[in-house]
């Protein structure tokens, strides 16, 4: 099946600090999306960006399909943002099956 | 904003019970998940439906799970007869189309359902 590495695997940062989480993925992809799962643990739909630049006030990520990456911004980041980030992809299969890497822990302290 | 909603958020099972988590999709939606979670560990992929019947299944989806839309709104999964290494939590998900050529395929969670066999 499809490979989805995410780096780095954990992230601590003081508030008000930018980061840039990575997803790596083996395959062509239909569909990616990023996701942020609170402490309650919920996942929180970021973004869906199979392709293309999106922004959504302090978060904005950008997928290079052809070169199999994705990358996701956090700017000035709060203590809200902690959490873990997860980048799910759905091959180019005629499935649409989600395939989650593992994450990456983010603790932001004030 | 629609959104998924699971219940309940958390159940408390006894080794060999059957459970029942239940889950009403976005409404104009067509495909539903479920997806399952273990303590500290990533989001795999347990089962899809559409149009009353499994698309697609995973390996974890052995013969003590099932699923069903019992009505025009619900989608449940039920675990026949739980294992200690069930507990963890459950995801239901839907999203309006499938990637056979659609344009937008973006999956919407529900906020889970923490089940713990004892």
């Amino acid at each position: 099946g499809i490979q989805v590495e995410q780096s780095p695997p954990d992230l601590i940062l003081q508030e008000g600090a930018n980061s840039t989480l990575r997803c790596n993925f083996s395959d062509s992809v239909n569909n990616l999306q990023w996701f942020h799962q609170n402490p309650w643990g919920q996942l929180i739909n970021l973004f869906y960006i199979p392709s293309g630049t999106k922004q959504n006030g302090r978060l904005s990520a950008t997928t290079v399909a052809t070169e199999r990456y994705s990358l996701l911004y956090i700017s000035s980041s709060q203590t809200t943002d902690s959490g873990v980030y997860f980048c799910a992809v759905e091959k180019n299969s005629g499935y649409s099956t989600l395939t989650f890497g593992k994450g990456t822990m983010l603790l932001v302290s004030p | 904003e629609p959104e998924v909603t699971q219940t309940p958020s958390h159940q408390v099972t006894q080794m060999g019970q059957e459970v029942i988590l239940r889950c009403v999709p976005i409404s104009n939606h067509l495909y539903f998940y479920w997806y399952r979670q273990i303590l500290g560990q990533k989001v795999e992929f347990l089962v899809s439906f559409y149009n009353n019947e499994i698309s697609e299944k995973s390996e974890i989806f052995d013969d003590q799970f099932s699923v069903e839309r019992p009505d025009g709104s619900n989608f449940t999964l039920k675990i026949r007869s739980t294992k200690l290494e069930d507990s963890a939590m459950y995801f239901c998900a839907s999203s309006w189309v499938t990637a056979r050529g659609a344009l937008d395929t973006e999956a919407f969670f529900g906020q889970g359902t923490r089940l713990t066999v004892v």
